[in-house]
């Protein structure tokens, strides 16, 4: 596995408390993403970053925010969490490596988030 | 907005070849992934495509790419227990950032 680590990898938490999920790579890769997995929606991408400060929205990025002070680091907070916000939350990595590897994105073991 | 979609299951007997079907709305992707998720597990790339190309080998994988009718697929040869899984196909249609399949969930018979 690329060296991408992921915390907590499972949590329980109440309605209406912030969380923070942290990704970590050793890798030294520009981009990071983080996505959410729902059954029916395969992987859904809710931020990503292109750069220390860079970040941007994905296509589900409502309730979520992000934030990357070091390239190693991305975290995902979910500022108030909701039921809706119950799924299993990927990070993945990917650097711009030319013609021969694209874009190949490099994936963490998941966090499961459950919020009651 | 680009759409990829795949079958939700497939059913194969150990030995026998499985084939996984995906198709994609987005013309200008790059790159075409296969990935691999096992239970529990992160995704783990299991090939990739360029777009000029219509097929790519390795090992027991074969990939194949109808770019005039947006169709990708994966070919896994004598499918053997340990392929249960479930297989995303994902494309690059913008730019950095991947579009996924809901994912094929592949179960292995003896």
């Amino acid at each position: 596995d690329a060296g991408i680590t992921q915390s907590p990898r499972h949590k329980v938490t109440e309605t209406g408390t912030p969380v923070t999920l942290r990704c970590h790579q050793t890798e030294n890769h520009r981009y990071m993403y983080w996505y959410r997995q729902d059954p029916g929606h395969g992987l859904r991408l809710i931020h990503y970053s292109y750069g220390v400060k860079d970040t941007d929205k994905g296509e589900v990025s409502d309730g979520y925010s992000v934030s990357r002070s070091k390239t190693e680091d991305f975290l995902l907070t979910l500022e108030s969490a909701t039921s809706s916000q119950t799924s299993v939350y990927f990070c993945a990595i990917s650097d711009d490596q030319g013609a021969q590897e694209g874009e190949t994105q490099y994936f963490g073991p998941g966090t499961r988030l459950l919020v009651l | 907005g680009e759409d990829v979609e795949q079958s939700l299951f497939l059913s194969v007997r150990e030995g026998d070849s499985s084939v996984i079907n995906c198709t994609y709305t987005d013309s200008s992707s790059t790159y075409l992934y296969w990935y691999k998720q096992e239970p529990g597990a992160g995704l783990q790339l299991l090939t990739y495509i360029f777009s000029n190309m219509d097929m790519k080998q390795d090992q027991r994988l074969t990939v194949l790419l109808n770019k005039k009718d947006k169709h990708l697929s994966l070919r896994i040869a004598d499918t053997q227990t340990g392929d249960s899984a479930i297989y995303f196909c994902a494309d690059t249609g913008g730019g950095n950032k991947l579009t996924f399949g809901t994912g094929t969930q592949l179960k292995v018979e003896l």
